[in-house]
């Protein structure tokens, strides 16, 4: 029983152009939202995270978006940068635990 | 600083045999957390650990077994292995577990034949 959802197994955007990757979960109680990164043979790596009572969070060239009604979060990379191709966790708390999503492999293209 | 550090990284085990997945963390965090990763698929919590001496399953808990009799490890036992327990297993580490982001360590790839 998947409660995180990335619906999308892959994505490829060219360099300089937006990249969003989305997240769909279950779960009315979760309340604090994050992303992660992960190169391969490397440990996922914090990116950015946004509370239930928030709908947006900025951090340089990223923004998550927060829309509780809909059960959606959304990542926005602008701009893209090859050095970004990673493949890309949501996660989600309650309860001291986060639940993960199954990933994007995010591609940017020079 | 070394953060989270895992070992080995690599490991081949034949069913049936036992090993231990070694995790430690020098960041004083009171939370740990082991997670396996299965090819297609997100995290999936088998045990953490809110601090020493306290210990709770997650998700997939079954086949696995951890002890934290200190604040900077959590081993992960594995006593019979099966094919299933192919995966990668990450462990992670929080302050408080709650508003803050894991640090996760590298990572253990483990095939059982």
């Amino acid at each position: 029983d998947q409660q995180v959802k990335q619906n999308s197994p892959s994505l490829s955007v060219q360099e300089g152009r937006i990249s969003i990757l989305n997240c769909d979960y279950t779960n009315s109680m979760f309340d604090y939202f994050l992303w992660y990164k992960k190169y391969p043979a490397e440990g996922p790596t914090f990116l950015i995270s946004i509370s239930s009572i928030k709908d947006k969070n900025e951090d340089g060239r990223f923004t998550v978006f927060l829309n509780k009604s809909a059960k959606h979060l959304s990542l926005h990379i602008v701009p893209s940068q090859p050095g970004d191709s990673a493949v890309y966790f949501c996660a989600s708390q309650a309860s001291n635990q986060f639940y993960f999503g199954t990933g994007t492999s995010l591609t940017v293209i020079p | 600083n070394a953060g989270v550090t895992q070992t080995p990284k690599f490991r081949i085990l034949k069913i049936g045999q036992s090993m231990t997945l070694q995790c430690a963390q020098d960041m004083n965090h009171n939370y740990m957390y082991w997670y396996r990763q299965d090819p297609g698929m997100g995290l999936k919590l088998i045990y953490y650990s809110v601090g020493a001496g306290i210990t709770d399953k997650g998700e997939v808990p079954n086949g696995y077994n951890v002890s934290r009799s200190t604040t900077e490890d959590f081993p992960l036992r594995l006593e019979l292995a099966a094919p299933s327990q192919t995966s990668v297993y990450f462990c992670a580490s929080s302050l408080n577990g709650l508003n803050y982001g894991y640090t996760f360590g590298s990572g253990t790839r483990l095939t059982v034949v």
